[in-house]
């Protein structure tokens, strides 16, 4: 069965020091991986995606993922956190049999960023 | 520009009552659209989704009820409210015929059910 996982419910960092939020998926064929963010009583908004091509993928924000499809892992990274960057974050995946028009989300993993 | 809007914002209901939120998109035309919960902050559940009008597929058997009278329009239903309905209604879209696109989400419809 497809499944999402995001290991850590919390991540703390100290601004300006880089991040990570872990994310790893179970799917069979090609994943189509997804990072999303939530702000307090918001929908969520579409930071990157993986589809085909290079392992690192770039999105908004300064926001960047490595794919690597070894270790079943796309985490998402950024080089200098920023306090604005606190938020719950969601990875994603839409799969072969997750159904072309279904995306499974993760638990959330919530960031804290201390000035 | 493509916008997508969710209404009310926040409901508060008792048990046993109906309930209706809406949701329309603008900009695009014959979008996927979803509706998702989210309860207690975390993760989202897939609720129902559409891929056309009067085309309904349910993910997970419940209380709630969804329908596509209009291209753009998504609405949730419930004729009798349960105190588990109550949490964070996310109604969201993606471009038809793309498997690879990204969900675009609604601002949400908070509900508590008293």
């Amino acid at each position: 069965a497809q499944s999402v996982a995001q290991p850590e419910d919390q991540v703390n960092v100290a601004e300006g020091n880089p991040l990570t939020v872990k994310c790893t998926y179970s799917v069979s064929g090609n994943p189509y991986l997804f990072w999303y963010v939530q702000y307090p009583n918001r929908g969520l908004q579409f930071l990157l995606k993986y589809i085909t091509g290079d392992n690192l993928v770039k999105g908004s924000y300064g926001f960047e993922a490595e794919f690597n499809k070894s270790q079943t892992s796309f985490h998402l990274k950024k080089p200098s956190a920023l306090v604005s960057d606190s938020a719950l974050y969601f990875c994603a995946v839409r799969g072969l049999n997750t159904g072309g028009f279904k995306t499974i989300f993760g638990a959330g993993t919530r960031l804290f960023v201390k000035a | 520009s493509q916008t997508i809007h969710q209404w009310p914002a926040t409901l508060v209901q008792p048990v046993g009552s109906p309930l209706s939120l809406e949701c329309t998109v603008e900009g695009t035309s014959n979008p996927n659209l979803y509706w998702y919960r989210q309860a207690a902050g975390r993760g989202l559940q897939l609720l129902f989704y559409s891929v056309g009008i009067g085309q309904i597929s349910s993910e997970v058997p419940q209380n709630l009820s969804a329908s596509r009278p209009q291209d753009r329009q998504f609405i949730l239903s419930s004729k009798k409210l349960l105190l588990s309905d109550s949490g964070f209604y996310l109604c969201a879209w993606s471009r038809r015929g793309i498997n690879t696109g990204e969900l675009f989400f609604g601002e949400g419809s908070r509900l508590t059910v008293l």
